[in-house]
């Protein structure tokens, strides 16, 4: 089956930027997302793109997409303490149902 | 906007009762809901997909008679873990897709069961 591999921990500085990597097996993702995850609580969406795209900006948040090398990542800019939490990548692929693959998800922590 | 509920957050349970947990899509109509479950600091897993008005469908490996799945409106669905026992202890979590966007899940705050 599909396999969504991440690190397991970052830690950043307050104000530094955090990168945090994912690489997949599935070549016929369509669509890659990045998740949050603060304790105890659910999945927010923070970004996602389009497997066509290589690159997605949403404000303090930067997606690169290496299809080829099927490697994803996610660059937060400015990281702040409020930025602490586990970030889960995921990939739909083509006919899967909608169906999500989650990696293994990275906890960022960020110090003072 | 997409605001996705469940409940209860917290629910801890004998073991051999059975527990139902709702997700309820709460201003958006969704055809499709999914369930996972989520052992502490690991990923989670999709455990079923829950079609409104047909058959939920189980991932391998998941029990159906185990895990019951009713998907009766475009707002809710049920996840009712049958005769639990401490092993089926988790964090359970569903998401919803709008019936108009389909390639979106929202998530719900996911409810925490403990079976003693």
């Amino acid at each position: 089956g599909e396999d969504v591999e991440q690190s397991l921990f970052l830690s950043v500085r307050e104000g530094d930027s955090s990168v945090i990597n994912c690489t997949y097996t599935d070549s016929s993702s369509t669509y890659l997302y990045w998740y949050k995850q603060e304790p105890g609580a659910g999945l927010q969406l923070l970004t996602y793109i389009f497997s066509n795209m290589d690159m997605k900006q949403d404000q303090r948040l930067t997606v690169l997409l290496n299809k080829k090398d099927k490697h994803l990542s996610l660059r937060i800019a400015d990281t702040q303490t409020g930025d602490s939490a586990i970030y889960f990548c995921a990939e739909a692929s083509r006919g899967g149902g909608n169906k999500l693959t989650f990696g293994t998800g990275t906890q960022l922590k960020v110090e003072l | 906007g997409a605001v996705v509920s469940q409940h209860p957050s917290w629910v801890i349970c004998k073991s051999g009762t059975s527990v139902k947990i709702e997700c309820r899509s709460l201003d958006f109509q969704a055809t499709t809901m999914f369930w996972y479950r989520q052992f502490p600091k690991q990923s989670l897993m999709l455990m079923a997909t829950s079609n409104e008005g047909s058959k939920a469908t189980y991932e391998q490996g998941v029990e159906k008679d185990k895990f019951l799945i009713n998907h009766a409106s475009l707002t809710l669905s049920t996840l009712t873990v049958t005769s639990a026992h401490p092993e089926d202890s988790s964090f359970y979590i569903c998401s919803a897709s709008p019936s108009d966007i389909t390639d979106t899940q929202y998530f719900g705050p996911g409810t925490r069961l403990t079976v003693l």
